[in-house]
């Protein structure tokens, strides 16, 4: 099983420049997750999927969009990228059991827009 | 609303030596509490996790955390610091009501000392 999987794992964007990051995972969870990671920040939840079909907005959603067409992947997108969004964007993936199951982490994907 | 407050971004710790790292939380519902730790480079993994179930939780590579209610705390211990254990390590806390969001702490860069 290769878990959760990213791509891609470096980009650069221009502001205003649009693109998507895919999360796939292959361990047939119901829920999953976007965060982004800040120096001195934590982990924020952009927003989350609890099935397929569904999204749900998390602590910080502004300038983000996602789809989960397929149970398997769950897709962010930057319609105009800002050098606010600069970060390292994780996602994660777990079973549908409330609050007591372990989240699953990619590798990452690191961007920075200019 | 959850949340989790770790104090102290940076921990240096002696090779050997203890290793203590403070996590507060704060739940208006008993909580379910995690520690993650992230590698260079790389995504969380689980350490550990409370879920109500013995306060005395041990994870993987040594760590160990108490559950102590009426100190609303989960600190992370390890009796004999390793080079390996040098990584970023963060407390979270899981809504169990809340589709298995976690809040996580801002982080603990741990280096060990030679």
């Amino acid at each position: 099983n290769a878990g959760v999987t990213q791509t891609p794992k470096f980009r650069v964007l221009k502001t205003g420049q649009s693109m998507t990051l895919l999360c796939a995972q292959d361990m047939n969870h119901e829920y999953m997750y976007w965060y982004r990671q800040d120096p001195g920040m934590g982990l924020r939840l952009i927003h989350y999927s609890v099935g397929e079909g569904t999204t749900a907005k998390g602590e910080v959603p502004d300038g983000y969009n996602v789809s989960r067409l397929k149970k398997q992947n769950f897709l962010l997108g930057l319609e105009s990228a800002a050098p606010s969004q600069t970060s390292v964007y994780f996602c994660a993936s777990s079973t549908e059991l409330e609050g007591t199951d372990t989240q699953y982490f990619g590798p990452g994907t690191r961007l920075t827009v200019l | 609303a959850q949340s989790v407050t770790q104090l102290g971004s940076h921990v240096s710790v002696s090779e050997g030596a203890l290793v203590l790292l403070r996590c507060n939380y704060s739940s208006s519902v008993p909580p379910y509490l995690f520690w993650y730790v992230q590698y260079p480079n790389q995504g969380l993994q689980l350490l550990l996790k409370y879920t109500s179930a013995a306060t005395l939780v041990k994870g993987i590579n040594g760590f160990e955390a108490e559950f102590k209610k009426s100190e609303t705390s989960f600190h992370l211990t390890k009796p004999s610091a390793h080079m390996s254990d040098a990584a970023e390590y963060f407390c979270a806390v899981s809504d169990p009501y809340g589709n298995n969001r976690l809040a996580f702490g801002k982080g603990n860069q741990v280096v060990v000392i030679p």
